[in-house]
């Protein structure tokens, strides 16, 4: 399609197991960036991508969390050991490029992740 | 460090009724704003955006003039619609560093009645 893609859409999994959340971004952007939002508050970032390397992982929370982007097109982001309070929507979202300030940043509808 | 405070929602309009959701910001130097919508069942996508002090964002029918005197990028419509239904975010990038790394508000959900 032509928007960002993100797989699944829900995920239920239970506290202590491990997670993939996929993101395809749009074709041909260069720049990926992974939020995360939980229940009443806005996009917090975690973690972005210029090219195949992650340019700035200040926003991961713990070393449960990892994002990989082997290729330079679709993003892993991945969560070890998970807990109840990884429970939100993660949104992944691409841009054309990283120039400074531009702002426009294409999401996906998110991925809705429960912990039990 | 760099913060976005919206006004709390949701809020309810009837049709043709005048928004203005507010919106303010705490930054060193001098960031770029934005306003990002959410359509029900949609992703994320700009609305408008300003990058210096006095610049006016509009699309839409919306407009936001970016205050640095007040630190303040409060979005305005003169006629709401029904398809204006959506959660609203008020964001900035900060003046350093050069990605797209937005700081969001909290977001207010706004319903149009007909």
């Amino acid at each position: 399609g032509a928007g960002v893609s993100q797989t699944p859409s829900n995920k239920v999994t239970e506290k202590g197991k491990y997670v993939e959340l996929r993101c395809d971004p749009i074709s041909g952007h260069t720049a990926l960036y992974w939020y995360r939002q939980s229940l009443g508050q806005g996009p917090e970032f975690l973690i972005y991508f210029q090219g195949t390397g992650a340019a700035d992982d200040s926003g991961l929370p713990n070393d449960r969390f990892f994002a990989v982007r082997p290729e330079g097109s679709v993003s892993t982001l991945k969560i070890q050991r998970t807990e109840r309070g990884d429970s939100a929507v993660y949104l992944c979202a691409s841009s054309r490029s990283s120039g400074p300030g531009t702002g426009e940043l294409f999401f996906g509808e998110g991925s809705r992740l429960t912990v039990l | 460090g760099n913060s976005v405070t919206q006004m709390e929602g949701p809020v309810t309009l009837s049709e043709e009724a005048f928004l203005t959701i507010n919106c303010t910001y705490t930054a060193t130097g001098y960031p770029s704003l934005f306003w990002y919508v959410q359509y029900p069942g949609e992703g994320l996508q700009l609305l408008l955006k300003a990058t210096k002090a006095d610049d006016k964002g509009s699309n839409k029918g919306f407009e936001a003039t970016y205050r640095k005197e007040t630190t303040s990028f409060h979005l305005e419509k003169g006629s709401v619609q029904v398809s204006d239904s959506a959660v609203y975010f008020c964001a900035l990038i900060p003046s350093q560093g050069g990605s797209e790394k937005l700081v969001f508000g909290k977001g207010m959900k706004l319903t149009v009645n007909p």
